[in-house]
């Protein structure tokens, strides 16, 4: 079964510091969703791909928050500087429409100190 | 704003009693209902999905959801639940209005005792 791969799946790192995320999505799925989760919550979604284009960002805090999917295929979330409260599980799911729904990957569980 | 609502925090039930997760929603136009599993320090497990068609929907591990329009609800249900069901439950809903956005619920944790 196709998977979505994201790496890493655990991330320590010290307040200030950048940190970056990668996520590669099933083969063909044109959607790509960066989500936040923080402990005990459910998802929210920081940013949507359409192919390369995004297509909502409203949520990501765009003074320290970056994403980029330049080739329509994989993709790269970024936090500088990465806060306390960026602590959190963030997902990567894609999607091939909303009729096949969407699949998430693992996650990288980040912890800032 | 679409937005999904699970109106309680834990679920407890014992083992080989019905279990039942209550979901509500708001969506634009024809809802694309979906609910997910996470177990600690994991992604979102799939379980099962509400397109079109049949309100009762069969899912993985024995679960199904009940699609009711009129009360705009989509609770997840399992006959005879297993220890192992002890897990964080999400509900999520898309729409076409909102670009195929995914909107979660802030999910029940489900606790099985044996």
């Amino acid at each position: 079964e196709a998977e979505v791969a994201q790496s890493p799946r655990y991330k320590i790192t010290e307040k200030s510091q950048a940190v970056a995320f990668w996520c590669d999505p099933i083969s063909g799925h044109a959607t790509l969703y960066w989500y936040r989760q923080i402990l005990g919550q459910g998802p929210e979604l920081l940013v949507q791909f359409q192919d390369e284009s995004v297509v909502d960002d409203s949520q990501l805090p765009k003074d320290r928050f970056s994403a980029e999917r330049l080739k329509g295929v994989d993709s790269t979330l970024k936090i500088q500087p990465a806060e306390l409260g960026d602590s959190a599980m963030y997902l990567c799911a894609s999607s091939g429409g909303l009729y096949y729904g969407y699949t998430f990957g693992s996650g990288t569980r980040l912890t800032v100190v | 704003a679409q937005s999904v609502a699970q109106p309680e925090d834990q679920v407890n039930v014992a083992e080989g009693n019905p279990l039942t997760v209550k979901c509500t929603y708001s969506v634009s136009g024809n809802p694309y209902l979906f609910w997910y599993v996470q177990y600690p320090n994991r992604g979102l497990q799939f379980l099962l999905k509400y397109i079109t068609g049949d309100n009762l929907v069969k899912g993985s591990y024995g679960f199904e959801a009940e699609f009711n329009k009129s009360q705009t609800s989509f609770h997840l249900k399992k006959p005879s639940a297993l220890v192992s069901d002890s897990a964080l439950y999400f509900c999520a809903a898309a729409g076409k209005a909102a670009g195929n956005k995914l909107t979660f619920g802030g999910g029940t944790r489900v606790l099985v005792k044996p």
